[in-house]
């Protein structure tokens, strides 16, 4: 009865390779979330998806695309990775509303790039 | 810059004590909200307080507003060694969409 999983919770990998990471929700949310934690613990927003739909694309590199195939899931993919994309990747959900009331966080991905 | 930051970013205390951890920010909200973090988790919604509000409890967190000085408390009484966790505030800033986090307070509770 996981409410926000995301799936691989770990991931490894070389310098340019492509990977990606799952998020789905079950709570019926209609916004969802990436977030970026580094190695400071500092959490910056990336991405905002409501109902399928964009709506805020911070300011990251075009390497980094979401897509978002309905509204319960929320994907990220990226492409031709640096060791500076290491960190742990949170996927997060919130009702109506959008984030004026509170996230739902996943458990997060950690991804370290060698 | 980063909007949000938590005072003080470590913190440690002897199970039983009270600790308390302090946000500050620098612009209008409209909400502002705690979150904990345990290590290696996800974060966890633990209080939202509204800016026409001062002050508001849940259990044994406590948190205040205030709006003058553009700064919250999160006072949790009577710590728990399962209490230990980085405990972040969270604002939407001005017009902005998104949940902007501080730095964070790491608590170390010691048993």
């Amino acid at each position: 009865d996981t409410a926000v999983s995301q799936t691989p919770k770990y991931l490894v990998t070389q310098m340019g390779n492509d990977k990606s990471i799952k998020c789905e929700q079950n709570l019926g949310h209609d916004t969802m979330y990436w977030y970026k934690q580094d190695s400071k613990k500092f959490l910056k927003i990336m991405f905002s998806y409501n109902n399928k739909e964009l709506i805020i694309n911070e300011t990251v590199p075009n390497r980094f695309s979401p897509k978002s195939p309905d509204k319960a899931h929320l994907n990220l993919h990226i492409n031709s990775l640096e060791l500076g994309d290491s960190a742990v990747y949170f996927c997060a959900s919130s009702p109506p509303g959008g984030a004026s009331g509170e996230l739902f966080f996943g458990e997060g991905s950690r991804l370290t790039v060698l | 810059s980063q909007q949000g930051e938590e005072d003080p970013q470590a913190l440690s205390i002897q199970e039983g004590e009270n600790a308390t951890m302090n946000c500050s920010y620098k612009t209008s909200i409209n909400n502002l909200q705690w979150y904990r973090q345990n290590s290696g988790r996800g974060l966890v919604h633990l209080i939202l307080i509204r800016s026409n509000e001062r002050e508001k409890h849940s259990g044994r967190l406590r948190v205040t507003l205030d709006t003058s000085k553009k700064s919250s408390s999160l006072l949790i009484t009577a710590s728990r060694a399962a209490d230990t966790a980085s405990y972040f505030c969270a604002t939407i800033l001005g017009s902005a969409r998104q949940l902007t986090f501080g730095s964070g307070t790491q608590l170390t509770v010691l048993p």
